[in-house]
């Protein structure tokens, strides 16, 4: 059963472009929607981090969209960067302050960023 | 170097043996987790534990497969009786407290013949 289902699988942009990978989830309890970048083996490192509270947040050039009503959030990069090609994951956890944070990864896209 | 690191990085074993890998959390950090990574997909939560105490485990750690956290430091994965299935990146991360994000160890590439 697949909770976060990501798109697309993969995209190439060129420098300077914008890169958007979109994730839906199906879980109502998850509220903490976490971004993270892997490049080829290495393990995931995070990228960005958003809670249901608010619908953006931009940390220099990653920004995290959020739509509730929808169960989807987004990841928007900006001015994008052949270092930036790399596979990006979205995840969910739920509990909010519970005890652990699990999370359920989408299936990642690997971006490719063309110079 | 002060963050999640994983010993083997790579173990390549015949089917049927036992392995067993190595996480040393960030040294501060109460939580660590087990994750598994096939190629092309995102990384599948296994176990949990918060300090010595594991407090959750996947159905994917089946039977074969053993984790512990003793003293609630480092924490060994144990797989017995590999199969070819088994073939995955296996990643630990760590974490403090209940609200922050786990961070990523460099995970140990497991290929079973």
């Amino acid at each position: 059963q697949q909770q976060v289902k990501q798109s697309p699988q993969s995209l190439i942009v060129q420098k300077g472009g914008i890169s958007i990978i979109n994730c839906a989830y199906e879980n109502t309890a998850f509220d903490y929607f976490p971004w993270y970048q892997q490049f080829p083996g290495k393990g995931p490192a995070l990228l960005i981090a958003i809670r249901p509270d608010v619908s953006e947040k931009k940390e220099g050039r990653f920004t995290i969209s959020f739509n509730k009503s929808a169960k989807q959030f987004s990841l928007h990069i900006m001015d994008s960067q052949p270092g930036d090609s790399a596979t990006y994951f979205c995840a969910a956890s739920k509990g909010y302050g519970a005890a652990g944070n699990k999370l359920t990864f989408g299936g990642g896209t690997r971006v490719l960023v063309k110079p | 170097d002060t963050g999640v690191s994983q010993n083997p990085r790579h173990k390549i074993t015949k089917r049927g043996q036992n392995v067993t890998f190595r996480c040393d959390p960030i040294s501060e950090h109460n939580r660590l987790y087990w994750y598994r990574q096939t190629l092309g997909q995102g990384p599948e939560f296994l176990t949990y534990f918060q300090n010595e105490a594991q407090l959750e485990k996947s159905r994917l750690l089946s039977d074969r497969f053993s984790a512990e956290r003793p003293k609630g430091s480092f924490s060994t994965l144990e797989i017995q009786r590999t199969e070819q299935g088994d073939s995955a990146m296996y990643l630990c991360a760590s974490s403090w407290g209940r609200d922050n994000s786990p961070f990523f160890g460099p995970g140990t590439r497991l290929t079973v013949l």
